[in-house]
C-alpha cells in the first residue's frame, strides 16, 4: 500500500464552477477525515467517515460543500459554486480505530 | 472545546544547535497530544504522539517531546539540528473519548523551521 492518495494534486478552476476531489486511504482503514487548510494556518477538520457513515461535520462545511464515501472505501467532496475564499489545502487522511491519522499529500486548490 | 497554541511562528537555528518547539494546549482534560512535520506542498508527516503513557515521547529523526500536564505544554526539542529538519511542524490535540480519537485534530497555527549551516 502506497498510502493515502488524493488526486489531482493541483485544480485551478474559476470562480463560480464546481469541483471534486478524490481520496483513496489506505485499504485497511475504516475511518476518514477531511481537512482544509489555508496559507500560514494549520489544517482544520471538516468531515469524518467511519465506513460509509459520515459522522461528523463541521459548521466549516458550508452547504455549498458535500462529501461522500459510498461503499466506505474512496471518499469525494464537492465544492459547488466555488469563491475565492475556498482557495486552500484539502487533506484528507484515514486510520483504523485507536490508531494515528495518515495524511495525504492534499489537493491544492486555486479560485480565480 | 479543545485549543492549542504555538509560541513561536518562525524559529531559526544553526546546525547542530538544539531545536526547542513550544506548544501549549488548552482542554478541560488531557487529550492527545501530537506533532506533525509538513514539508513544502506535501501532507503531513506523524513525529510522535502522547496518549496518556509515558510523558517523555520520543519520536522519528531524533525528536522528542515531554507532556506537562502542569504547565499544559507538549514543547518539541531535537538536541542537534540538521538541515533536513527545515519545515513546518504542527503540534495538534484530539479528544480521548468517541470514536474521532487520534483522527479528529485541532491543530496549531503552525511553526517553521529554519537551520542554518
Amino acid at each position: 500500500d502506497t498510502g493515502v492518495s488524493q488526486n489531482p494534486r493541483h485544480k485551478i478552476t474559476k470562480r463560480g464552477q464546481n469541483v471534486t476531489f478524490r481520496c483513496d486511504p489506505i485499504s485497511e482503514h475504516n475511518r476518514l477525515y477531511w481537512y482544509r487548510q489555508t496559507l500560514g494556518q494549520g489544517p482544520e477538520f471538516l468531515t469524518y467517515f467511519q465506513n460509509e457513515a459520515q459522522l461528523e461535520k463541521s459548521r466549516l462545511l458550508s452547504d455549498r460543500f458535500s462529501a461522500e464515501r459510498p461503499k466506505g472505501s474512496f471518499s469525494t467532496l464537492e465544492i459547488q459554486r466555488t469563491e475565492q475564499g475556498d482557495s486552500a489545502m484539502y487533506l484528507c487522511a484515514s486510520s483504523t480505530a485507536g490508531a494515528e491519522a495518515f495524511f495525504g499529500q492534499g489537493t491544492r486548490l486555486t479560485v480565480v | 472545546a479543545q485549543s492549542v497554541t504555538q509560541l513561536g511562528s518562525h524559529v531559526s537555528v544553526s546546525e547542530g544547535a538544539l531545536v526547542l518547539l513550544r506548544c501549549n494546549y488548552s482542554s478541560s482534560v488531557p487529550p492527545y497530544l501530537f506533532w506533525y512535520v509538513q514539508y513544502p506542498n506535501q501532507g503531513l508527516q506523524l513525529l510522535l504522539k502522547y496518549t496518556s503513557a509515558a510523558t517523555l515521547v520520543k519520536g522519528i529523526n531524533g525528536f522528542e517531546a515531554e507532556f506537562k500536564k502542569s504547565e499544559t505544554s507538549f514543547h518539541l526539542t531535537k538536541p542537534s539540528a540538521h538541515m533536513s529538519d527545515a519545515a513546518e511542524y504542527f503540534c495538534a490535540v484530539s479528544p480521548i473519548s468517541g470514536g474521532t480519537s487520534y483522527g479528529k485534530l485541532t491543530f496549531g497555527q503552525g511553526t517553521i523551521l529554519t537551520v542554518h549551516p
